[in-house]
C-alpha cells in the first residue's frame, strides 16, 4: 500500500465548477501536510499547506482530519488555468512523501 | 533569482554508459534533494543532503550516486545507465527539512535510456 494515496483522476469539469480532490495517508506520525501543482512536465510548486483547521486561499480550501487521515483540496468556480496535477504531500522524518497526483483538465 | 538550475534539460543515453546531472541553488540553502518521477507517479526520493559535505540516501538510491562539495551545488551521478532509470529528474532545496519550509524545485532533467 502506498504511503499517499489520492484519487486516480483524471477529472475533466467545465469552467466554473467546484471540484474536489481526496488524499489519504498511512503514517500517523506524519507531521505536515501540503498541496503542490504541477503543470504537464515541469516541476512542482507549492500551492498551500494544509492545517487541521482548515484553510482557504481564494478559490482554494484545503481541509486535514488527522484523526481519518485524510486531506481534501476543494477549488471553486474553476478557471481554465487551473488545468494541472495536483500532488498531495505529506512531511516525515524530514523527507516530503508525494502521493501520484491528480489531474484536473477544466474545459471551456 | 535564478533559484534552482540543473542541466541538462534533455539526455538520451545508452545501457552501461554513466552520465552527472548537474544541480545548482542560489538561495543559501542547506538542504538539498534529488527525486525522480516516473509517467503517473509520484516523486521518489533518491537522496538529499543537509548541508555540504553531509549526504544520504532516500527511497531510491540504488544505481545512483551524490556528492554535496559545496552549499550550492548537489550532482547526481548515475553510473552503468539502465532503461529503469527513464524518468524525469528533479532537484530540490530548502532552507531546513521543517514542513514549516517550502522546497523549491528546478525545471527538471528528462533522461532515456535505451
Amino acid at each position: 500500500r502506498k504511503e499517499v494515496e489520492q484519487d486516480p483522476g483524471p477529472f475533466n469539469v467545465p469552467e466554473g465548477a467546484t471540484v474536489a480532490f481526496n488524499c489519504t495517508y498511512s503514517n500517523s506520525a506524519s507531521q505536515s501536510f501540503f498541496w503542490y501543482r504541477q503543470d504537464c512536465r515541469k516541476e512542482p510548486k507549492l500551492l498551500m499547506s494544509v492545517y487541521s483547521s482548515g484553510n482557504e486561499d481564494g478559490r482554494f480550501t484545503a481541509q486535514l482530519n488527522r484523526a481519518s487521515q485524510y486531506i481534501s483540496l476543494l477549488i471553486r468556480d474553476s478557471k481554465l488555468s487551473d488545468s494541472a496535477t495536483y500532488l498531495c504531500v505529506v512531511f516525515r522524518e524530514g523527507k516530503l512523501i508525494f502521493g501520484q497526483g491528480t489531474e484536473l483538465s477544466v474545459k471551456p | 533569482n535564478a533559484g534552482v538550475t540543473q542541466t541538462p534539460k534533455f539526455r538520451i543515453l545508452k545501457i552501461g554508459q554513466s552520465m552527472t546531472l548537474q544541480c545548482t541553488q542560489d538561495m543559501n540553502h542547506n538542504y538539498m534533494y534529488w527525486y525522480r518521477q516516473d509517467p503517473g507517479m509520484g516523486l521518489k526520493l533518491i537522496y538529499y543532503s543537509v548541508g555540504a559535505g553531509i549526504t544520504d540516501k532516500g527511497e531510491v538510491p540504488n544505481g545512483y550516486n551524490v556528492s554535496r562539495s559545496t552549499t550550492e551545488d548537489f550532482p547526481l551521478r548515475l553510473e552503468l545507465a539502465a532503461p529503469s532509470q527513464t524518468s524525469v529528474y528533479f532537484c530540490a532545496s530548502s532552507y531546513r527539512a521543517s514542513g514549516s519550509y517550502e522546497q523549491y524545485f528546478g525545471p527538471g532533467t528528462r533522461l532515456t535510456v535505451t
